[in-house]
């Protein structure tokens, strides 16, 4: 089965700027995870999906991070103002029954 | 809170110089235990999912055991292609939320 995609790969922004990331799931995966991973650290949970709606959104920095995933299969994650401790790897995920959790190969943020 | 704890933080072996992977782990209610490899500028891959205590899993060089307090991931006659971080999860318990809490990694260098 094809893999988790996401875009850009890497994004250079100044602070306080915004920015948008992208992620398509394998097709069928009912749940999406939206994942921070910082330089040197494991990756944390920001976000859940379970189709179109919230599951888990308790470590989403809601005054700046918001996420959407419409109709239940793509979802964008975007950071309003971006400050530079958001620089960062984020990596998208989904999974299914069968076959478990698959991530992407990230988006890589820099913020100046 | 679950919390995840790997050691050592790196480690440098020779090729054919077997050791292990130490994961302890604190969570109310386990309901997997995820091993993931991660290349440098790749989302983890998965490995090994183990669920109850005395379980073990293999594959190639790699074995995944777990007791009710941590997980060990042995590598057996390593290669250097098997240098890589290698990651430790567990599942969320709650409910339809089922993230994982990631420990930092083990760095490990495999060298000819």
């Amino acid at each position: 089965e094809a893999g988790v995609a996401q875009s850009p790969r890497y994004k250079i922004i100044e602070k306080r700027q915004s920015v948008a990331f992208w992620c398509n799931p394998i097709s069928g995966h009912a749940t999406l995870y939206w994942y921070q991973q910082i330089l040197g650290q494991g990756p944390k949970l920001l976000i859940q999906f379970q189709n179109n709606g919230v599951v888990d959104d308790s470590q989403l920095p809601k005054d700046r991070f918001s996420a959407e995933r419409l109709k239940g299969v793509d979802s964008t994650l975007k950071i309003q103002p971006a400050k530079l401790e958001d620089s960062a790897v984020y990596l998208c995920a989904s999974s299914s029954a069968a076959y478990g959790y698959t991530f992407g190969s990230g988006t890589r943020l820099t913020v100046v | 809170e679950d919390q995840v704890t790997q050691s050592p933080e790196a480690l440098r072996l020779q090729e054919g110089e077997s050791s292990s992977l130490n994961c302890s782990y604190t969570v109310s209610g386990l309901r997997g235990l995820f091993w993931y490899r991660q290349d440098p500028g790749k989302g983890p891959e998965f490995l090994f999912t183990l669920y109850s205590a005395g379980e073990e899993k293999e594959k190639e060089r790699l074995k995944a055991t777990l007791t009710k307090k941590e997980s060990f991931l042995h590598i057996t006659a390593p290669k250097p292609e098997d240098s890589a971080t290698y990651l430790c999860a567990v599942q969320h318990p709650g409910g339809g939320a089922d993230g994982l809490t990631f420990g930092k990694g083990t760095h490990l260098i495999i060298q000819p």
